[in-house]
Formats: C-alpha cells, sequence, structure tokens
C-alpha cells in the first residue's frame, strides 16, 4: 500500500499545454510538500501546505498553481508549460513540518516538454 | 542562509571499498542534520539523521557524526556493494520556515 503516491509517473507535452500533476498520502501526515529535482539532482522546494493552508510559496512562477482540497492530497497545475519546466516533480508529505526532518517521498513525476 | 554542501560527485568505488561521502553545514543554532538516499528510479528516502552534536546517526551500514567544531556531517560505509549504488543526499531543516533543504547530492556507483 502505497504511502505517498504520485499520477502520472510519466507525462510529455507540448509547450504551451496545460497539464495537472496528482498526489495522495495515506500516512495521515499534516503536510504536503511538492519538489522540483532538475537533471542534476539538484532538488529545490516549491510549495508546502499544512491542513489545506499554504506556508511555503517559493520564488515559483505563477503558472504553477498548487492546490490541496483536503490534508491527505496536494496536486500541481501547471499554465503555458515551457521546456524549462521539464524535470522529476516529487510530492512528499510529513508530520508537523520538519521539525522530525522525517519526510517521506512519493516516486515521483517525469515531466517533458517538447 | 542556512544550507548544506556536499562533495561533487559522481563518486565510483569497487565492492567492498571503503565510502565517504563529505557534507559540511551553514546553519544558525544546531539543527538536526539528515541523510537522504535515492535509488534509480525512486523518491528520496531517509537514510539516518542525527539531533544534536556528538551523535551518531546508522542504518544499514552507513554511519553519520555530527561535527559542531568542523560543522559536517559527513557519511561513511566501511564495505559499499553494489546495492548501495544511489545519489545520497544531506539535508537540514531552516528553522522556523518548515522545510528541509538538500544538497546538490552525490552519485555513487558501485562497480562489482
Amino acid at each position: 500500500d502505497t504511502a505517498v503516491s504520485q499520477t502520472p509517473k510519466y507525462l510529455v507535452t507540448q509547450m504551451g499545454n496545460d497539464k495537472s500533476i496528482k498526489c495522495e498520502q495515506n500516512l495521515g501526515h499534516d503536510t504536503m510538500y511538492w519538489y522540483k529535482q532538475d537533471s542534476k539532482k539538484f532538488l529545490k522546494i516549491m510549495f508546502s501546505y499544512n491542513n489545506k493552508e499554504l506556508i511555503i510559496n517559493e520564488t515559483v512562477p505563477n503558472r504553477f498553481s498548487p492546490k490541496s482540497p483536503d490534508k491527505a492530497h496536494l496536486n500541481l497545475h501547471i499554465n503555458s508549460l515551457e521546456l524549462g519546466d521539464s524535470a522529476v516533480y516529487f510530492c512528499a508529505s510529513s508530520h508537523q513540518g520538519t521539525n522530525t526532518g522525517e519526510l517521506f517521498f512519493g516516486e515521483g513525476s517525469r515531466l517533458t516538454v517538447l | 542562509g542556512d544550507s548544506v554542501t556536499q562533495m561533487e560527485g559522481p563518486v565510483t568505488l569497487s565492492e567492498e571499498a571503503f565510502l565517504t561521502i563529505n557534507c559540511t553545514y551553514t546553519a544558525t543554532g544546531y539543527p538536526s542534520l539528515f541523510w537522504y538516499v535515492q535509488y534509480p528510479g525512486e523518491g528520496l528516502q531517509l537514510l539516518l539523521k542525527a539531533t544534536k552534536a556528538d551523535d551518531k546517526g546508522s542504518n544499514k551500514g552507513f554511519e553519520a557524526t555530527y561535527r559542531k567544531e568542523t560543522t559536517s556531517f559527513h557519511l561513511e560505509k566501511g564495505s559499499v556493494q553494489v546495492s548501495d549504488s544511489a545519489v545520497y543526499f544531506c539535508a537540514l531543516p531552516i528553522q522556523g520556515a518548515q522545510k528541509l533543504v538538500f544538497g546538490q547530492g552525490t552519485r555513487l556507483t558501485i562497480n562489482p
């Protein structure tokens, strides 16, 4: 039973399109995150939600819009996709923010923009 | 601001070799420190952690000691296996910001 699951795992699309990635966690955690991993494996936080409320919004273009319908789900919608958006996007969750430092990651969604 | 810096990779070793991956940190106060591992095609998972100075975290034969005097948290393993091939990330939480920042990752390849 997957703890943090993301869909789709792979996404190939054209520039200018709009796409969404969904994430669900069944761990009962109250905090969820989106991280972006570039081709050099560098990981950067994009957003964080705690109990459906946005608490971290890093310097991310407003083409990226997260939505958290409930504390078990955090979706990422991207408008007007650009070549530079190609990356692996990881969803993660934790209990009580990062005080314990343990994040549980999904397997990632590899987005390729052509 | 708070950050971690890892040794640049990639690192390639033969099976049973000794491994060290360096990590140094810059932080206000004394945050917990973490090593995460990412196996091919998977998400990151916590490998080990240390919550205060002089603590040693250990798991799966890996160890790292939180050294305040050198602001380091180097990852070590005495005898690596092919199955240890992965990308390793050092990380620390940003106090008050509820986020974890990661080092740039070190790709480790173990040859049989």
